[in-house]
C-alpha cells in the first residue's frame, strides 16, 4: 500500500524559513515524479513543485519559484521542500503527491499524503 | 498557463440523481491531459479519471469523464450519498493548475 506522511508543519513568521518532509512507502521511490500541492483554509488546490524521479529536473509553480526549492533523498525514499522568504499568503496545508509516472513534466497526481499545515503569520 | 474555469459553483442534487460538473480550459489541452479528482472534509485529494475519461483503479463506473480541446465533463449517473463532495479538474498538458473545484452538496 502506498503510504506518504508528510512532516514539518509550524507556526513561522514573515520572511522565516521552514523545511517539509515527505517519507514515502509501499512503492518504488525513485521510479516516480513527486509533487508537492498545497490547500490554503477554505480554498481549492495549488500545484507547487515537481521534481522528476532521478532528481534531473524540477519546476515550480510562479507564485513560490526562487523561494522555494523541492529536493529528493532517494536512498532515503523521501521529498522534501525548502521553504524562503516565507508570506502570509503561503499559508496552507502542504500535500506531497507521488506522480503517475517518472516524467520530467508530471502527469497526473496518483496518490496523495495527508498533508502537513505551515501558518505564516506574526 | 492555462487556466481552468469549473461549473457551477455548486450543485444542489438528491441521491439517485445525475450530476454533470463542467471543467473549461483557456487553451486547448494537448492529448487529453486532464484529471479529475474528489475531495471529501478533512480529506486529501482522490484520484477519479485521467486522460479524460480513463477511470482510476477502484473507481465506480457511475463516474465517467469526457470531452477535448476545452471542454470537459465529469458525469456521475446516479448519485449515492458518499458522492456528495468537492470536485477539481486538473490539467498535465502544460505544467499543472487545477480548477476552482465544484461542491456537490444534498438538495
Amino acid at each position: 500500500e502506498v503510504q506518504l506522511v508528510e512532516s514539518g508543519g509550524v507556526v513561522v513568521q514573515p520572511g522565516g524559513s521552514l523545511r517539509l518532509s515527505c517519507a514515502a512507502s509501499g512503492f518504488t521511490f525513485d521510479d516516480y515524479t513527486m509533487h508537492w500541492v498545497r490547500q490554503a483554509p477554505g480554498k481549492g488546490l495549488e500545484w507547487v513543485s515537481l521534481i522528476a524521479w532521478d532528481g534531473g529536473a524540477t519546476s515550480y509553480a510562479d507564485s513560490v519559484d526562487g523561494r522555494f526549492t523541492i529536493s529528493r533523498d532517494n536512498s532515503k525514499n523521501s521529498l522534501y521542500l525548502q521553504m524562503n522568504s516565507l508570506r502570509t499568503e503561503d499559508t496552507a496545508l502542504y500535500y506531497c503527491a507521488k506522480d503517475s509516472s517518472s516524467s520530467s513534466l508530471g502527469e497526473y497526481f496518483h496518490h496523495w499524503g495527508q498533508g502537513t499545515l505551515v501558518t505564516v503569520s506574526s | 498557463e492555462i487556466v481552468l474555469t469549473q461549473s457551477p459553483g455548486t450543485l444542489s442534487l438528491s441521491p439517485g440523481e445525475r450530476a454533470t460538473l463542467s471543467c473549461r480550459a483557456s487553451q486547448s489541452i494537448s492529448s487529453s491531459y486532464l484529471a479529475w479528482y474528489q475531495q471529501k472534509p478533512g480529506q486529501a485529494p482522490r484520484l477519479l479519471i485521467y486522460g479524460a475519461s480513463s477511470r482510476a483503479t477502484g473507481i465506480p463506473d457511475r463516474f465517467s469523464g469526457s470531452g477535448s480541446g476545452t471542454d470537459f465533463t465529469l458525469t456521475i449517473s446516479r448519485l449515492e450519498p458518499e458522492d456528495f463532495a468537492v470536485y477539481y479538474c486538473q490539467q498535465y498538458g502544460r505544467s499543472h493548475t487545477f480548477g476552482g473545484g465544484t461542491k456537490v452538496e444534498i438538495k
